[in-house]
Parts: structure tokens; C-alpha cells; sequence
């Protein structure tokens, strides 16, 4: 098993609908978690980060945690065009360097 | 201020040649990373640098050579690579890796071909 999984998509939504991406990871000792959004031929950028079981918001974006269940997802909400980027999901491991998923590619119809 | 910066953007470079990347932050960051990414694969780890000395080498072949001069600083020279090693490499930072909402902060990358 991977350490973290991530559906590599596409995944198409229309504009103005909410975009659900998904990530596991294996390590149950992994405390925190990390979306990164990267457009093509640029460097990952940080939306958000999250370490406590539950969902943070912030603006458009809500990451959502389940340790049990070890799951990490991230909702966008009113997706835009702009969005249309690979969305990558990172774990923090204890010597504090992150694993990262192989992305999902996100594609927002107009 | 987030920003990490690299140069040179591009580097194109024979298999016999030395070269050096570079990497800077202002943000007070004790925390310096090295990563490559191929194309449409994530970023993998190449070296952490913590409080100036070096913390983990994900087993990186010798002719990747990181430094660390000052806690602002971090350079990555290359010698005798390989058309396989053509890349982006990507610099990180973060404040303090043992802190558990410690968030790495990626520069813009060096767009890396081997010939």
C-alpha cells in the first residue's frame, strides 16, 4: 500500500458546482495533513492545511479530516476556471518532510 | 512574505558540466528542502536541511551535492548528471519541521535539462 493515495482523475466539474478530492494515506501516526494546488509547469502552491479530526474552512476551500477512518478530503466550492489545476495531497512524516500523493487532476467546465 | 526564491529559472547543461542552483528565503525559516519532480509525478524528497545541518539524504546519488552556507541559503551543485536527471527541482522552507502545523512554502523551481 502506497502512503498516500490519491485518485489521479480527471476529475470534471461544471463551473459554479463543488469539486470533492480525496486522498488516504497509511501511516496512522501521521499527524499533519497538507493540500497543495499546482497548475501546469508551476510550483505547489498551499491552500491548506489541517491537523485536528473535522473540517477548516477557508473561503471557497474546506478540508475535512477522519483519522480513524484515515482520510483527508477537500471540498471547492463555486468552482471557477481558475481552479482547473492538479490538487495535491501531502502527509507530514515525524522527521518533518511530507509524502505526497501522485495528484488529481481537476478540470472546471465553464 | 511567503516567497522562496531560485535561480536560475532555466539550466540546460552537458553531462560533463558543473553547475550550482540556488535558493534563498527571508522569512526566518529554519527548515530547507530539496525536491525533484519528473513530470506528472508529485515531488520527491531529495535533502532536508534543519537549523543549517543536514537531516535526511533520501539516498541521493553523489553527483547531487547539497549545501546550506546560512540559514537563509541553500545550493544544490550538480556534477557529471545524467539526461535521466532533467527535472524541476524545487526548493522549499518552513519554520520548524518538528512542529506539527510547520507548512513547507515552495519557490517557483529550476526547469532543469540535461543534454
Amino acid at each position: 500500500q502506497k502512503e498516500v493515495e490519491q485518485n489521479s482523475g480527471p476529475l470534471s466539474v461544471p463551473e459554479g458546482a463543488i469539486a470533492s478530492l480525496n486522498c488516504t494515506y497509511s501511516d496512522r501516526g501521521s499527524q499533519s495533513f497538507f493540500w497543495y494546488r499546482q497548475y501546469s509547469g508551476k510550483s505547489p502552491e498551499l491552500i491548506m492545511f489541517i491537523y485536528s479530526n473535522g473540517d477548516k474552512e477557508d473561503g471557497r476551500f474546506t478540508a475535512q479530516l477522519n483519522k480513524a477512518s484515515q482520510y483527508v478530503s477537500l471540498l471547492i466550492r463555486d468552482s471557477q476556471p481558475s481552479d482547473s489545476a492538479t490538487y495535491l495531497c501531502a502527509v507530514k512524516r515525524s522527521q518533518g518532510n511530507l509524502i505526497f500523493g501522485k495528484g488529481t487532476k481537476l478540470s472546471v467546465k465553464p | 512574505d511567503t516567497e522562496v526564491t531560485q535561480t536560475p529559472k532555466h539550466l540546460v547543461m552537458g553531462m560533463t558540466n558543473k553547475k550550482s542552483l540556488k535558493c534563498e528565503q527571508h522569512m526566518g525559516h529554519r527548515a530547507m528542502y530539496w525536491y525533484k519532480q519528473k513530470a506528472k509525478k508529485p515531488p520527491e524528497l531529495m535533502f532536508v536541511y534543519s537549523y543549517e545541518k543536514l537531516s535526511i539524504n533520501e539516498s541521493v546519488p553523489s553527483r547531487f551535492s547539497p549545501e546550506c552556507p546560512n540559514s537563509s541559503l541553500l545550493n544544490l551543485h550538480l556534477h557529471a548528471l545524467q539526461p535521466e536527471d532533467s527535472a524541476l527541482y524545487l526548493c522549499a522552507s518552513s519554520q520548524d519541521p518538528r512542529l506539527a502545523g510547520d507548512t513547507q512554502y515552495f519557490g517557483p523551481g529550476t526547469r532543469l535539462t540535461v543534454l
